[in-house]
């Protein structure tokens, strides 16, 4: 069994301000974690996957995760914060033993000017 | 290089009613991938299909069904249309080798159930 929990429903913060997303998973077995990004009436892309090499993860349009098993948790960070930022983001896990993920319940991130 | 389409774009439909959706996957993608995404229930796993066979199924009643065709394009049905089937449905298309790839998804299809 799999399941994540994203721990803030909504995150405001100012541009050019640091964005911190949190996230914990649970897993039986070796998980995959993504972080995708959907913007309003488009699909789901993604950030930046984890899949067992680094445990930091460089993504696209400067986000980052850190992978922390101790602490079942797959945060994101961004450390200057810009309008275009402004979504919903899902954190996703994937276990090693079959093809389903399972999603996050999403964070909604505002950024104001 | 053409996206995942996802047609229609917007479904209104009744009660009782069956609706089919359609996702043709990015070139040389054989795995495509389905998702129910309410304001409630979040984003839900319904069922991926690689090479024409349903490799797995999310917990959804039998009323949700899909098939893929040979040349990787999928279809989800639903039959006997329910008020709560209102939802956005997204599909995926991937490579489909490793468990761990990344998805490409369709713009998806907001179907709204009277």
């Amino acid at each position: 069994a799999q399941s994540v929990t994203q721990l803030d429903s909504h995150v405001s913060v100012s541009e050019g301000t640091p964005v911190l997303l949190r996230c914990n998973y649970s897993s039986s077995y070796s998980p995959s974690l993504f972080w995708y990004v959907q913007h309003p009436n488009k699909g789901l892309q993604l950030l930046l996957k984890y899949t067992s090499a680094a445990t930091l993860v460089k993504g696209i349009n400067g986000f980052e995760a850190e992978f922390k098993k101790s602490e079942t948790s797959f945060h994101l960070t961004k450390p200057s914060a810009h309008m275009s930022d402004a979504a919903e983001y899902f954190c996703v896990v994937s276990s090693s033993n079959d093809y389903k993920l399972s999603f996050g319940a999403g964070t909604t991130v505002t950024v104001r000017a | 290089k053409a996206g995942v389409t996802q047609t229609p774009r917007y479904l209104i439909k009744t009660r009782g009613q069956q609706v089919t959706l359609s996702c043709s996957p990015i070139s040389g993608h054989r795995s495509v991938s389905w998702y129910q995404q309410t304001p409630g229930q979040g984003l839900q796993f319904l069922f991926e299909y690689f090479s024409e066979t349903q490799r797995n199924k999310g917990n959804f009643p039998g009323r949700f069904s899909g098939r893929q065709f040979s040349n990787s394009r999928s279809e989800m049905n639903v039959s006997t249309l329910e008020l709560g089937d209102s939802a956005l449905y997204l599909c995926a298309s991937s490579f489909g080798r490793a468990r761990n790839e990344k998805l490409f998804f369709g713009s998806g299809t907001q179907l709204s159930v009277l």
